[in-house]
């Protein structure tokens, strides 16, 4: 089945501790993108992915890291987590000029 | 830069009613336009895409948009509404000239539709 698969789910941490999300999609594509998912503020993207290697920033890129080592794996690194960060998180993937696909979210909170 | 506004934050319409979802954007090259559904606790579902051809865009779920480039719109609609189309819309935009990756998302829009 074609997936895009989020991991945790749901994690409350404190802040400061370094955290990572890990987002990995078995469909072959070459775009994965990070999103963060704010009420009133829709979907803002964080950063995205054009290939292995080749990663670039979105809209709101500040206190966030991401990793494109290899094609099906994109994972998304708070290494300093405040209490501003707390959000639903998405990851999406696609083919280029294609629809996204996206993952189930990762509801992150941050004490 | 691109932008998207989706100027309602709610829509309500009765079951068996036409709707309608607006958006309108801002690109400076050539738009690929999406329409997102999300349902509650579950991720984004692409339901429809402008890229090129027909202005008139059918769908998923009975959904359609026209691609209206002198109003820079790309309204979603759907004949008949049902209780299960109640759902938080999102219109979405890329620039297609730049061949980017590069979307921009609305703020959404809920749709309520009662029965």
């Amino acid at each position: 089945e074609a997936q895009v698969t989020q991991n945790p789910r749901y994690l409350i941490t404190v802040t400061g501790k370094k955290l990572t999300v890990t987002c990995s999609q078995n469909m072959n594509h070459e775009y994965m993108s990070w999103y963060r998912q704010d009420p009133g503020l829709g979907l803002r993207q964080i950063y995205y992915s054009m290939n292995v290697e080749v990663t670039d920033k979105g809209d709101v890129p500040e206190g966030y890291k991401v990793s494109r080592k290899e094609k099906r794996n994109f994972p998304l690194i708070l290494e300093s987590p405040s209490p501003n960060q707390t959000s639903l998180y998405f990851c999406a993937s696609s083919l280029r000029g294609r629809e996204a696909f996206f993952g189930q979210g990762t509801r992150l909170t941050v004490v | 830069a691109q932008s998207v506004a989706q100027p309602e934050d709610q829509v309500n319409v009765a079951e068996g009613n036409p709707l309608t979802v607006k958006c309108t954007y801002s690109v400076s090259g050539n738009p690929y336009l999406f329409w997102y559904v999300q349902y509650p606790n579950r991720g984004l579902q692409f339901l429809l895409k402008y890229i090129t051809g027909d202005n008139l865009v059918k769908g998923s779920y009975g959904f359609e948009a026209e691609f209206n480039k002198s109003q820079t719109s790309f309204h979603l609609k759907k004949p008949s509404a049902l209780v299960s189309d109640s759902a938080l819309y999102f219109c979405a935009v890329r620039d297609g000239s730049t061949g980017g990756f590069k979307t921009i998302f609305g703020a959404g829009t809920r749709l309520f539709v009662k029965a």
